[in-house]
């Protein structure tokens, strides 16, 4: 089954340090692509970062990176020197053929 | 970047009429856009998929009539809530995929909140 879960319902974060969002996934195919999105109060979802199943390196994007363990299937999301403004939903999600699908989301709250 | 945008933002109106929400790819053209509703703290569920020029492919347990999507030129797609009852109101969210982008990434519009009387 082509799944995607996130187990972290809620995090908290001291401002100016660094967070780890859990992603894991299960699919059979060997071509995918994993992402995460971020979704503040106003409710627009943000493209982060992109990782493909045959990049040999972890994305990085600016402050973002993906801890991407292919064995393991998991693709965590990795914010450092977390800033008030990080605080917000953030989803991981799945690109099958044709559709994305979205992991249950994890509210992360950034404390000053 | 790629942008998307969604009109309109708001939306309240009455039990038993329609509403009409637009969904377009500012800077580039998508074949492809996808249609989610999200209840509040929950997860995005796809609707439907609009293909341009061809029918949408609705998901399970998505009421084709009841949310008509209309995809007709390669910017814009449309999705009317024919008859909205109050447990239609919802968070309406719209994507549009980008072919030229890497891992075809989905870039998503603001929303639309609905409120059904």
């Amino acid at each position: 089954a082509q799944k995607i879960t996130q187990t972290q319902p809620g995090m908290f974060v001291q401002e100016k340090e660094a967070v780890t969002l859990d992603c894991t996934y299960d699919t059979s195919d060997p071509s995918y692509g994993l992402f995460w999105y971020k979704q503040p109060s106003s409710g627009e979802m943000i493209f982060l970062i992109y990782q493909g199943s045959y990049d040999q390196q972890n994305a990085t994007e600016g402050r973002y990176s993906l801890n991407f363990q292919k064995a393991r299937k998991s693709a965590n999301l990795v914010i450092s020197a977390s800033q008030l403004g990080d605080s917000a939903m953030y989803f991981c999600a799945m690109r099958l053929p044709g559709k994305l699908i979205f992991g249950q989301g994890t509210t992360l709250q950034v404390k000053p | 970047g790629a942008v998307v945008s969604q009109h309109p933002s708001w939306v309240i109106c009455k039990s038993g009429t329609s509403v009409k929400i637009e969904c377009r790819s500012l800077d580039f053209q998508a074949t492809t856009m996808f249609w989610y509703r999200q209840f509040p703290k929950q997860s995005l569920m796809l609707m439907a998929t609009s293909n341009e020029g061809s029918k949408a492919t609705y998901e399970q347990g998505v009421e084709k009539d009841k949310f008509l999507i209309n995809h007709a030129s390669l910017t814009l797609s449309t999705l009317t809530v024919t008859s909205a009852h109050p447990e239609d109101s919802s968070f309406y969210i719209c994507s549009a995929r980008d072919l030229g982008r890497e891992g075809e990434t989905q870039y998503f519009g603001p929303g639309t909140r609905l409120l059904v009387l």
